[in-house]
């Protein structure tokens, strides 16, 4: 039982580059969400899907799109990159139910020069 | 709307010493409360949550909260600090069904 995987770990990227973080959980979680950490401003969130094929816009969703593929897989994608998306984004998932408590993945470490 | 507000950003305590870390919130319902934390490189992990069933909750590593609704608090302790407890700390708020806010965080420091 691997929990909530990210890939890649790391990624530079140029100005106006584009690309996709991957995400998956093998809990059957039902809820997952995107985050970007930036020092000094805690989590916030980027998108949400409550379910496979719903998804829904968090705080900060200017700048990225992202697909919920299956029940398992939740990626963001970054079409247009640019140095203020320079970050570290945690994807993250949540069981259904009357579980509120989010499971974290060990995040992506990205910077766009 | 509910919100969480972590007093302090930097704590620095001594090993072995109390460690206590702020956070007060704002919310309208009964809220369900959490705190994470979250080692250097890595993701959050839950370390305790509050959800109405006792108003003292202990979590995992030694840590325990108490909820104080007359105060809105619900600060993180531990009574003897070990140097692996040092880490960034996050309160969060439920906001909604599916949804969780999050404070700013507050970096744990232990000194030998």
């Amino acid at each position: 039982n691997a929990g909530v995987t990210q890939t890649p770990k790391f990624q530079v990227l140029k100005t106006g580059q584009s690309m996709t973080l991957q995400c998956a959980q093998d809990m059957n979680h039902n809820s997952m969400y995107w985050y970007r950490q930036d020092p000094g401003m805690g989590l916030r969130l980027i998108y949400y899907s409550a379910s496979e094929g719903t998804t829904d816009k968090g705080e900060v969703p200017n700048g990225y799109n992202v697909s919920r593929l299956n029940k398992r897989e939740f990626s963001l994608r970054l079409e247009s990159a640019a140095p203020s998306q320079t970050s570290v984004y945690f994807c993250a998932s949540r069981p259904s139910g009357g579980v509120y408590e989010q499971y974290f993945g060990p995040g992506t470490r990205l910077t766009v020069t | 709307a509910q919100s969480v507000t972590q007093l302090g950003s930097h704590v620095s305590v001594s090993e072995g010493a109390l460690v206590l870390l702020r956070c007060n919130y704002s919310s309208s319902v009964p809220p369900y409360l959490f705190w994470y934390v979250q080692y250097p490189n890595q993701g959050l992990q839950l370390l305790l949550k509050y959800t109405s069933a006792a108003t003292l909750v202990k979590g995992i590593n030694g840590f325990e909260a108490e909820f104080k609704k007359s105060e809105t608090s619900f600060h993180l302790t531990k009574p003897s600090a070990h140097m692996s407890d040092a880490a960034e700390y996050f309160c969060a708020v439920k906001i909604s069904a599916g949804k969780s806010t999050f404070g700013d965080g507050t970096t744990l420091t232990v000194k030998p």
